[in-house]
């Protein structure tokens, strides 16, 4: 299974600002995913980190909010735009590990908390 | 995908076998069963997956029914590492995954 992690592993942040949280992974992925989760909730899918094209978001996610880069394969970078105290929760990443049935391995996550 | 039902919560004492169920009446038949666990504060974990055909691996067992309406994830000898949040997914494979309320499985001394 791949390696990942992720930075920053937790933040406070004022409302208002953005932060970029990054994943890396310890070998070359196809495929790369952004999760939320909200205090007490499940996961939810942000969006799929496309390497070479625009991030495909999920209903309720929008680009201007959850900027996502992906300039290579083994690296990632969500962005939380102009955070509201709503906006604190954990942000994982995840990758698909190689040649399984989609099986998927994720980092340790981003904990978030907005004042 | 299909919609899993699972129970919230359930105990199991250290050293017994833990048997999590997971209903997924509306499976198609590309569907795989995947489990996943989430301890506390850490980041989703891959258990086992299967198919049709009963799965074993060195974390646990996955018992598929004939029908493929339910499985039973198995922890042959639970230990209190083994305090998580169990989530069962039925994934057809577009590489996405929707990740329901799951079950709290505490296990005791």
């Amino acid at each position: 299974s791949a390696v990942i992690s992720q930075k920053p592993s937790r933040d406070i942040c004022q409302r208002g600002t953005s932060l970029t949280i990054q994943c890396q992974v310890d070998s070359q992925v196809t495929m790369m995913f952004w999760y939320r989760q909200q205090p007490g909730q499940s996961l939810t899918l942000i969006a799929t980190a496309n390497q070479g094209s625009e991030a495909t978001y999920e209903s309720g996610f929008v680009i201007d909010k959850f900027p996502i880069s992906r300039p290579n394969l083994t690296f990632s970078t969500l962005t939380v735009s102009n955070m509201s105290p709503e906006d604190s929760s954990i942000y994982l990443c995840s990758v698909e590990g190689q040649g399984s049935t989609d099986t998927q391995y994720f980092g340790p996550g981003t904990r978030l908390t907005v004042l | 995908d299909a919609k899993t039902t699972q129970p919230p919560s359930m105990d199991c004492a250290e050293g017994r076998a833990a048997n999590l169920p997971c209903n997924h009446s509306t499976i198609s038949g590309n569907e795989y069963v995947y489990w996943y666990r989430q301890i506390h504060s850490q980041g989703p974990q891959y258990i086992i997956h299967g198919l049709k055909n009963n799965e074993t691996n060195e974390m646990a067992s996955l018992i598929i029914t004939e029908d493929r309406k339910s499985s039973t994830l198995i922890l042959p000898h639970a230990t209190l590492r083994d305090t998580a949040v169990y989530y069962c997914i039925a994934e057809s494979g577009y590489s996405t995954l929707t990740f329901g309320k799951g079950t709290m499985l505490l296990v005791s001394p």
